[in-house]
């Protein structure tokens, strides 16, 4: 099991360029997640699949953003103009139908695509 | 409006002391809650969760309380160790389903002095 993928690591981009982010689950989870971390927000949700179907995008910050999901095991995250606002690190995650002893079992988490915009 | 709020932004605690983490919430609709625990340059990793039917859950160093009317939960390290260094993020659910979304707090970072 190699986790859930993420890239690049690290981004560093001019504002006003696309910046693409992308995301491979871990086979046979059926949910993924992108969280963006800051230091004021801590971990906030911007979208969430259930089987490939985007189920709530009311963390996406505005138009700039937008998220894909074309099959169970790829993702996108874009922004596009990208503005130094957006200067973060960006998880990924993913998850299944699943609990243990009735508690939730938690994402998987991938390492992060830390984002500078100049 | 933040519905998960941990509110010490750091803690430094003696190696073999017990490390208390604090949380609270605004949600009335959350059952659940994890806490996660991140390394630098690392996602995330679950560490333990509880219901809140439960007002303890306990897994070998580690255990959270849950305090409902309160809207409070705390986690305990006991003893701390210096591995245990880190930030560690608060999360409530309203499912226990797995494919539901976490709402987290901003986190608290943990330094374990030798």
């Amino acid at each position: 099991d190699a986790g859930v993928i993420q890239s690049p690591r690290h981004e560093v981009t001019e504002m006003g360029q696309e910046v693409t982010l992308r995301c491979k689950p871990i086979s046979g989870h059926n949910s993924l997640f992108w969280y963006r971390q800051t230091m004021m927000r801590g971990l906030e949700l911007l979208i969430y699949f259930n089987n490939n179907v985007p189920i709530d995008d009311s963390g996406m910050p505005e138009d700039r953003f937008s998220a894909k999901m074309p099959n169970a095991s790829f993702s996108t995250l874009k922004i596009q103009p990208s503005e130094p606002r957006d200067s973060a690190v960006y998880f990924c995650a993913s998850s299944r139908f699943q609990t243990v002893e009735g508690l939730p079992y938690g994402y998987t988490f991938g390492s992060g695509t830390r984002l500078t915009v100049v | 409006d933040q519905q998960v709020k941990q509110n010490s932004p750091s803690l430094s605690v003696q190696e073999g002391r017990i490390s208390i983490l604090n949380c609270d919430y605004t949600n009335s609709m959350f059952d659940y809650f994890l806490w996660y625990k991140k390394y630098p340059a690392e996602g995330p990793t679950f560490l333990i969760s509880i219901s809140s039917i439960k007002d303890k859950n306990e897994d070998g160093r580690f255990t959270v309380f849950l305090n409902k009317s309160a809207k409070h939960l705390s986690l305990h390290i006991v003893p701390s160790q210096p591995g245990d260094s880190a930030v560690y993020f608060c999360a409530a659910s309203t499912t226990n389903f797995g494919n539901e979304k976490l709402t987290f707090g901003t986190g608290t970072r943990l330094t374990i002095i030798p």
